[in-house]
């Protein structure tokens, strides 16, 4: 079956360090891969997304992803995070026609 | 102004009643979608509509309807609210053309006493 794995649940980590959030997907094709953001009390925005191409994918906010098919991973990394990175981030998946696929997110604290 | 809006943001009802989200976009996508959010579950797509003649289910569509009223506009009802249907709701619409970007709206946030 098609599926989406984030997982970590919740990651703490201190301002000014680096981060990387992992996500896994189990798909017969490549699908497109994205990174979303939530906010506490807003909805999703759009960090980054993968369709073809480099597979080192620039986003907003300071973000990256790597897609690597080998290991089924599109991994999120930022190098120097900001207090103001704390909130819920969403992997999500599309092959061909269909709609999204989310995983179920890893709930980002920053200490300082 | 906000390209996708939700109506109401909150809400509490009590079980048994029938409750309309509704969701409006101006940003004259063909596509939209509704997700309800569950702590620890993600998002979990209910019903998408890829123009206003066609309307799918997805994942949890069981006890939910919808209508898409014309291209901008996409509701979600609740014909018997129950508890287990506490949640955060989300619309999305998509433009529907190669990558399929979503642009949420900021959700309406259900509780069924």
């Amino acid at each position: 079956a098609q599926s989406v794995t984030q997982p970590d649940i919740h990651i703490t980590v201190s301002e000014g360090a680096s981060l990387e959030l992992r996500c896994n997907y189990s798909y017969g094709a490549t699908p497109y891969l994205f990174w979303y953001v939530q906010s506490p009390g807003q909805g999703l925005q759009l960090l980054l997304k993968y369709f073809s191409g480099d597979t080192l994918v620039q986003g907003i906010k300071g973000f990256e992803a790597e897609f690597k098919r080998s290991q089924s991973s599109f991994n999120l990394r930022k190098p120097s995070v900001h207090w103001s990175d704390a909130a819920e981030y969403f992997c999500a998946v599309q092959v061909g026609n269909t709609p999204l696929v989310f995983g179920k997110g890893t709930r980002l604290s920053v200490i300082a | 102004d906000a390209d996708v809006t939700q109506t109401p943001r909150n809400r509490i009802t009590k079980t048994g009643k029938r409750i309309m989200l509704e969701c409006s976009q101006t940003k004259g996508h063909d596509r939209m979608y509704w997700y309800r959010q569950d702590p620890g579950l993600g998002l979990r797509l209910i019903y998408y509509s890829f123009d206003v003649k066609d309307i799918n289910k997805g994942e949890i569509s069981d006890g939910y309807s919808v209508s898409r009223q014309a291209q901008a506009k996409f509701s979600l009802s609740l014909e018997s609210a129950i508890p287990n249907q506490t949640a955060l709701y989300f619309c999305a619409t998509s433009r529907g053309l190669g990558t399929d970007t979503q642009y949420f709206g900021p959700g309406t946030r259900l509780t069924v006493l």
